[in-house]
């Protein structure tokens, strides 16, 4: 089946540093999702891709849908404590709207 | 109010006990899904629902099995709990249009069997 890698599982980053995530995968996505999840609470979606290429950005974060959308990058720029979590990275074939999921990146930041 | 929530938040339970877990959305979408979580594992789907009408099994759904009540709510039993089914569950729902695959999720329910 088709199958997301996030790797590695975990992260450890000090405050101000900058930090990119990749999430690749061997089949193609039509839409590239990156999701949030605070301890104790669901995911939440921070960027949603649709097109090979795309680049979008929502404050701090920049996220890419790789030329050959078997792949997107997430970066976090100017950490702040409140940037930990997990993110997982979330892709569609648009066939009938189920998303595969990551494993996640647990993201620690010290201050 | 949030859009999706989940009842009960946390829940204790011995094995071999039946267990729901309910959803309900305020999103007026269509579409419908139940997670769970393991650590390291992500999230993998067990059920979900295109529709009222409409129920399919995900890549996990032995030991499970759901309703979908009306529009807005969506629940998930455990017809008989046993200790691996202790996890993070979460609803999620998904609105049908071309090219919106987005999921949002609700807060998650925390569910332990003894």
């Amino acid at each position: 089946g088709q199958q997301l890698n996030q790797s590695p599982q975990s992260m450890f980053i000090q405050e101000g540093e900058d930090v990119s995530m990749n999430c690749t995968s061997s089949s193609i996505f039509n839409t590239w999702l990156w999701y949030k999840q605070d301890p104790g609470e669901g995911p939440v979606l921070l960027i949603a891709l649709y097109k090979a290429g795309e680049l979008t950005s929502n404050g701090r974060l920049t996220a890419q849908f790789g030329i050959t959308r078997k792949d997107s990058f997430l970066n976090i720029s100017a950490s702040i404590p409140s940037d930990v979590g997990i993110y997982f990275c979330a892709g569609s074939t648009g066939a009938n709207s189920k998303l595969t999921f990551g494993k996640g990146i647990t993201l620690s930041v010290r201050p | 109010d949030a859009d999706v929530t989940q009842t009960p938040r946390n829940r204790i339970t011995k094995t071999g006990k039946r267990i729901m877990l309910e959803c309900s959305q305020t999103k007026g979408h269509d579409r419908m899904y139940w997670y769970r979580q393991d650590p390291g594992l992500g999230l993998r789907l067990i059920y979900y629902s295109f529709d009222v009408k409409d129920i399919n099994k995900g890549e996990i759904s032995d030991g499970y099995s759901v309703s979908r009540q009306a529009q807005a709510k969506f629940s998930l039993s455990l017809e008989s709990a046993i200790p691996n089914q202790t996890a993070l569950y979460f609803c999620a729902t998904s609105d049908p249009s071309p090219g919106e695959d987005t999921q949002y999720f609700g807060p998650g329910t925390r569910l332990t069997v003894l």
